[in-house]
């Protein structure tokens, strides 16, 4: 079993769609979860950070966290072209600044 | 913001050269940072942990001898690729961390990243 996985996809949404991407982690002791967004040739780039249960809003971005379940999920309202690309997970212990990555989830938003 | 410079962004160089890449975080200090390389299609493979007046330390399978690493200061490691050959082209991303917040681990921040092509 992979510390972090997500379904590769390619996920494919309609434009103004919700977009659900998910995760799920093995290690009990996780404690930051991420998400990162990635356009092709392109580096990484924060878009949530999440610590506690529960839901957190940013605009059009909601990360969800279930630490009993060890899952974490981003979703995106209103879905744009621009948001193409490939979402990828990441999940740290306490104090251990390393982050573990899911493969990521490509996802492709539909005019 | 956290920003992160990275430097080159692109090389193309012939076999046996060594190169030498350049990780600067610009608004905040980095006791940490990270080396990642990305094969196309492939996730991030971290390389190794870059920490501030100590060696790095590096994943199962990385050379040291072969990928150089030196954190002299709070906001700058470099990677260095020593007789790069072939297989060795690759996207190199390098991340840095804010130490420590009150909420416990900060994100990493990733640097635009060095696509490196060996002839």
């Amino acid at each position: 079993q992979k510390e972090v996985e997500q379904n590769s996809g390619p996920l494919s949404v309609p434009e103004g769609a919700i977009a659900s991407l998910n995760c799920t982690y093995s290690d009990r002791v996780s404690q930051s979860f991420f998400w990162y967004r990635q356009y092709s040739g392109k580096s990484p780039e924060l878009i949530m950070s999440i610590y506690s249960n529960g839901d957190k809003e940013d605009g059009r971005f909601t990360a969800q966290l279930n630490k009993a379940s060890q899952y974490v999920s981003l979703l995106i309202r209103d879905s744009q072209p621009s948001d193409s690309a490939t979402y990828l997970c990441a999940v740290s212990r306490l104090g251990a600044q390393k982050l573990v990555f899911g493969q990521g989830t490509r996802l492709t938003i539909n005019p | 913001g956290a920003v992160v410079s990275q430097h080159p962004s692109w090389v193309i160089c012939k076999s046996g050269t060594s190169v030498k890449i350049e990780c600067r975080s610009l608004d905040f200090q980095a006791t940490t940072m990270f080396w990642y390389r990305q094969f196309p299609k492939q996730s991030l493979m971290l390389m190794a942990t870059s920490n501030e007046g100590s060696k790095a330390t590096y994943e199962q399978g990385v050379e040291k001898d072969k990928f150089l690493i030196n954190h002299a200061s709070l906001t700058l490691s470099t990677l260095t690729v020593t007789s790069a050959h072939p297989e060795d082209s690759s996207f190199y991303i390098c991340s840095a961390v804010r130490d420590r917040g009150p909420r416990g681990n900060q994100p990493q921040h990733f640097g635009d990243g060095t696509r490196l092509s060996i002839l």
